[in-house]
């Protein structure tokens, strides 16, 4: 079946830890996306890239970083440079700006 | 800018009685829309899309949508209720002319009561 993984599901980070969350998908889809969802604030665009080695920041990109070495994945890695990381993490595809398919989503927490 | 405004936080309708979630939107160019779904600790499932074509557009599970140009709406409606259509909803956008950047509202809670 294709769609989107994404690992681990319940993450916990200590305090100037850096994290890599991982996103995995078997769609072909060209585009990928990295959100942040808080309560009550909806998603928030972190990183986005269009095709392979580029990506472009998003609204909140300070404290995050990506790679996309290939088209099937787009890790993102929280840095301790960001300092309220609680959130639940969601990834995206979607293939020639048609609607976007999500993955079920990182909960990371900040102990 | 593109922006996409969800004016009711929570939305609660009975079981059976017909259920509607509003969008309004705002982008430079001609508008992609989307309804998505969110059950708690979930991703977002696809509902449907408007790009062209008639204003009246049915998608998955019974959820229709209006797009009204001179309103800039996109609002959700359904004819009737189930009390597994509670969740969260989202409306979204993508600029039809620029890249594929899609841009969420804040999300509205649908809790529908037996």
């Amino acid at each position: 079946d294709g769609g989107i993984t994404q690992s681990p599901k319940y993450l916990f980070r200590k305090e100037g830890q850096n994290v890599t969350l991982s996103c995995e998908q078997n769609l072909n889809h060209d585009a990928m996306y990295w959100y942040r969802q808080d309560p009550g604030q909806g998603l928030r665009l972190i990183y986005y890239s269009q095709i392979v080695n580029d990506f472009q920041k998003g609204d909140i990109a300070e404290g995050y970083s990506v790679s996309r070495e290939k088209k099937e994945s787009f890790p993102l890695t929280v840095t301790s440079a960001q300092k309220n990381p609680t959130a639940f993490y969601l990834c995206a595809s979607s293939i020639s700006g048609r609607y976007q398919f999500f993955g079920p989503g990182t909960r990371l927490t900040v102990l | 800018a593109q922006s996409v405004a969800q004016p009711e936080d929570q939305v609660n309708v009975a079981e059976g009685n017909p259920l509607t979630v509003k969008c309004t939107y705002s982008v430079s160019g001609n508008p992609y829309l989307f309804w998505y779904v969110q059950y708690p600790n979930r991703g977002l499932q696809f509902l449907l899309k408007y790009i062209t074509g008639d204003n009246l557009v049915k998608g998955s599970y019974g959820y229709e949508a209006e797009f009204n140009k001179s309103q800039t709406s996109f609002h959700l409606k359904k004819p009737s209720a189930l009390v597994s259509d509670s969740a969260l909803y989202f409306c979204a956008v993508r600029d039809g002319d620029g890249f594929n950047k899609f841009y969420f509202g804040s999300g509205t809670k649908l809790n529908v009561k037996p």
